[in-house]
């Protein structure tokens, strides 16, 4: 398997402008995690679905973000509009319940600058 | 809510020594995991432990969890450069898959 591919690698936008991330899992995987990674804050959940539905979007910062996962195999988080705060590495991760060890496994992650 | 602090936050040691990075919960955990982020990469999972009072090793590193199971710690013997990166603990709040990532401990190797 490929792993956890998100795109872009790299995203650089004017404040303002909307920013959409896009995450496709690891196949046969049924929990999908949308992390932030800043130095301040370091790795923040935003929120995590179970087969497709959303289960906790507590760590949402705000109403400008929204995730969608429309199928098992596709997930985008949604930056609208976006702001200079919002720029940080943004990790999609996804895990399969009935693996003994539990682990997530972490995309490449989209470096989003915001200017 | 739940906390999950990681101390030292920066370690810097000669090649050959050992480090230490210590992860306390404010809660009692069903299980903990840990993960290494190389510089520029992404975290990559190394071990989960479940048990109170576990202890498992991988080669030079060896994980530990708490009898009370609300904190954990990896110690490396005699680090190498390619064990630069940030270590992360990792607890599950609640008996949820919501995964509250530590602080991190980075960890630098001076050959």
């Amino acid at each position: 398997d490929a792993g956890v591919i998100q795109s872009p690698r790299h995203e650089v936008t004017e404040m303002g402008q909307e920013v959409t991330l896009r995450c496709k899992p690891i196949s046969g995987h049924d929990y999908l995690f949308w992390y932030r990674q800043t130095m301040m804050r370091g790795l923040e959940l935003l929120i995590y679905f179970n087969n497709n539905v959303p289960i906790d979007d507590s760590g949402m910062p705000e109403d400008r973000f929204s995730a969608k996962m429309p199928n098992a195999s596709f997930s985008t988080l949604k930056i609208q509009p976006s702001e200079p705060r919002d720029s940080a590495v943004y990790f999609c991760a996804s895990s399969f319940t009935f693996r003994v060890r539990g682990e997530a496994f972490f995309g490449q992650g989209t470096r989003l600058t915001v200017v | 809510g739940q906390q999950v602090m990681q101390i030292p936050q920066y370690q810097h040691v000669q090649e050959g020594e050992d480090f230490t990075t210590y992860c306390n919960s404010s809660t009692t955990l069903s299980n903990i995991q840990w993960y290494k982020q190389r510089p520029g990469g992404h975290p990559v999972f190394l071990i989960q432990l479940v048990k109170s009072g576990e202890v498992k090793k991988q080669k030079r590193l060896t994980f530990q969890f708490g009898e009370a199971k609300k904190n954990s710690s990896l110690h490396i013997t005699a680090t190498q450069t390619t064990d630069v990166g940030t270590y992360f603990c990792a607890g599950p709040w609640a008996g949820t898959y919501k995964y509250i990532f530590g602080t991190g401990t980075r960890l630098k190797v001076l050959a």
